[in-house]
């Protein structure tokens, strides 16, 4: 079975371009999660859709962050317009939904710079 | 304040030792600690989740949880070169949808 997907895996621009980050989870998977990781930071939690409703969005940084779940699969986050602070990588995690623990498989992540 | 605190190391060790690694962290409404180990240029895998306190053990690693003490820790026996990794430590609670919170990461050196 497929594990999580990211594309592109690596995004160079130029400060206040656009960029279109894409998640495929693993297939049923309801619950998708998106992380960023900052240079010299921890991961840090940006949002969770359950299906295609967006669950939590509290860890999103501002408003030039757009996030979408269509239908229920994969997933967007759009930034626009990217500033030098939103360097990093960004993680996508996807998980079962059902009662108690269950687990994050992660995708390798997009590695975006801007320049 | 971090909300998981992690020493960065990194941590070198000579193969065959035990490693010991561990995080601090301050929210008492966390239930689930994990575990993940990242290679270079790819995602966190999950290594071993705990739920509430007490020990839990598979193969060479043991995950040990004190929420009085709000401390964890991770131990690899037999440590190989291929355990040569960074070593996250995350935490979750389910009324917050299981949202992971990450301590910054121990990057571990097994020399052979």
């Amino acid at each position: 079975e497929a594990g999580v997907t990211q594309f592109p895996s690596h995004s160079v621009i130029e400060k206040g371009q656009t960029v279109t980050l894409r998640c495929d989870p693993i297939s049923g998977h309801d619950n998708l999660y998106w992380y960023r990781r900052v240079m010299g930071k921890e991961i840090k939690f940006l949002l969770h859709f359950v299906k295609e409703s967006k669950q939590d969005e509290s860890g999103m940084p501002n408003n030039r962050f757009l996030a979408e779940r269509t239908g229920g699969t994969y997933s967007t986050l759009k930034v626009q317009p990217a500033e030098l602070e939103d360097s990093g990588v960004y993680f996508c995690a996807s998980s079962q939904t059902g009662g108690g623990y269950n687990e994050q498989f992660f995708g390798p992540g997009t590695r975006l710079t801007v320049l | 304040q971090k909300e998981v605190e992690q020493d960065p190391g990194p941590l070198s060790v000579p193969e065959g030792a035990i490693v010991s690694l561990n995080c601090t962290y301050s929210n008492s409404a966390f239930q689930y600690f994990m575990w993940y180990r990242q290679y270079s240029r790819k995602g966190p895998e999950l290594l071993m989740y705990t739920y509430s306190s007490g020990n839990k053990e598979d193969g060479r690693f043991t995950a040990q949880v004190d929420k009085s003490s709000k401390y964890i820790s991770l131990f690899i026996r037999d440590s190989q070169p291929s355990d040569s990794a960074t070593y996250l430590c995350a935490m979750s609670a389910l009324a917050a949808g299981n949202k992971l919170t990450f301590g910054g990461g121990t990057r571990v050196l097994v020399k052979p």
